[in-house]
């Protein structure tokens, strides 16, 4: 149980062009999501929150018109990541927790995206 | 908001020996803490957590104590084995809305045979 999924898992691009990254909870309603970024070697950088219905709380320095996070059902929350440029390539992965489990504080993460901006 | 160290940065072991990685967290109020496994590109797996209520919590060979007075917290794995390493993050749960967790900076652990 507890399986995230996101897609896709790998992506190449032009620089100006933008990405969309699904983040689906496949066995479990998930009303939050979180979307992390993580640079070779470092740790997990939480950008934003995601909440089904509502609009994204971003971290602080994270760009809310770069990043557009939308949550559209209790399954499903998209990262796009809007003009890339090389700086923006990186492994972008999502969580989420079970909505009415018994440790809601859990993330379980999904396999994550790695975006190669060119 | 919360703040969460990690260290040591990297451990290397032999195999059977004991591994123990240590973070500390800011805010007092925090009552979440979760360990993670995260193998080279893989997704961070969580390995154990505890609550504020508990000062330790066992799972085979994986412990986690936690010292609320000096906010501190340790995970300890035993008899280690080769596919025990990996990097392990710890975390914290910051206090507010939507459970957000703070993680450290992560420990990557060889165990060597």
């Amino acid at each position: 149980g507890a399986v995230v999924s996101q897609h896709p898992s790998r992506v190449i691009c032009k620089s100006g062009t933008s990405v969309k990254i699904e983040c689906r909870s496949l066995d479990f309603q998930a009303t939050t999501m979180f979307w992390y970024r993580q640079f070779p070697k470092k740790s997990l950088m939480l950008m934003a929150t995601s909440n089904e219905g509502s609009k994204a709380t971003y971290e602080q320095g994270v760009e809310k018109d770069k990043f557009l996070i939308n949550h559209a059902s209790l399954t499903l929350s998209t990262l796009t990541v809007t003009s890339a440029h090389p700086e923006d390539s990186s492994f972008y992965i999502c969580s989420a927790s079970i909505t009415g489990g018994r440790v809601q504080e859990t993330q379980y993460f999904g396999p994550g995206t790695r975006l190669l901006v060119l | 908001g919360e703040n969460v160290e990690q260290h040591p940065s990297t451990l290397s072991v032999q195999e059977g020996d004991s591994a123990v990685i240590k973070c500390t967290y800011s805010d007092s109020a925090s009552n979440y803490f979760p360990w993670y496994k995260q193998e080279l590109g893989k997704r961070p797996q969580l390995i154990i957590d505890i609550r504020s209520n508990v000062g330790e919590k066992k799972d085979q060979r994986i412990a986690v104590t936690l010292n609320k007075t000096a906010k501190h917290f340790s995970l300890h794995i035993t008899e280690t084995q080769p596919e025990d390493s990996a990097v392990y993050f710890c975390a914290a749960k910051a206090i507010g809305g939507y459970n957000k967790l703070i993680f450290g900076a992560g420990t990557r652990l060889a165990v060597h045979p």
